[in-house]
């Protein structure tokens, strides 16, 4: 199944099937990007990151990609479990000390 | 290696009461942030502290809002006066240096103002 974050916050995928999270970042000068898990109640939790100088990042299970001709960035959850769920956010870094976070999906599984 | 740790998790203020909320870094790490996050929202950074330094504090409220980090102890975001409008998750995060980008959150604190 795929989302496009702001626009379909909420992402419902069968258990085995892979996720792709969608997220549009906002400044072009961003060199820096992270994607972030949240369950509930619970702070966010690293999951993968990229640079601005890469368009493909791969980790265990999950994959990044970064198009930045367009602003966009996406999460690939390969075989997705029942554990993936919760809330998924993009977080952009540029120059300043902050980084920006996007509104977040939420991804629940069914098993 | 302990986390980032934060204090209370949950509390509760009335209208017009103060509120502290605690933030400890993990050991080794001296920069901390600061992020208030309304349900079902994404995270909205407030203030960024190193030790006994506020280094940016564009993300924060001008009135009743102040956030300080000691020398010794934790970092506190202090809200005076708090208003409904204030009830949120607040979310501490640290890292170990300057230009380091990756930033560990710790479990927020969840005000509730009555």
């Amino acid at each position: 199944g795929e989302s496009v974050g702001l626009h379909l916050p909420t992402l419902s995928v069968q258990e085995g099937d892979n996720s792709i999270i969608n997220c549009a970042y906002s400044n072009s000068a961003s060199d820096y990007f992270i994607w972030y898990k949240q369950e509930s109640g619970k702070g966010p939790q690293f999951i993968i990151d990229i640079r601005s100088n890469m368009d493909k990042r791969q980790g265990q299970r999950v994959t990044v990609l970064l198009n930045k001709t367009v602003k966009h960035l996406s999460l690939q959850i390969a075989a997705t479990q029942p554990g993936d769920s919760a809330v998924y956010f993009c977080a952009e870094k540029g120059q300043g000390n902050d980084m920006r976070f996007g509104a977040g999906t939420r991804l629940t599984v069914k098993p | 290696n302990a986390g980032v740790m934060q204090n209370p998790r949950h509390l509760v203020r009335r209208r017009g009461q103060e509120a502290r909320l605690r933030c400890s870094p993990m050991k080794g790490h001296s920069h901390v942030y600061w992020y208030r996050q309304l349900p079902e929202e994404g995270l909205k950074f407030m203030v960024y502290l190193q030790k006994e330094n506020i280094i940016d504090e564009s993300g924060m409220p001008k009135e009743r809002f102040s956030a300080e980090f000691p020398k010794e102890g934790p970092s506190i975001l202090r809200i005076q006066q708090v208003v409904r409008g204030d009830s949120a998750a607040y979310f501490c995060a640290s890292s170990p240096q300057e230009g380091f980008n990756e930033q560990f959150f710790g479990p927020g604190t969840r005000l509730t103002v009555l």
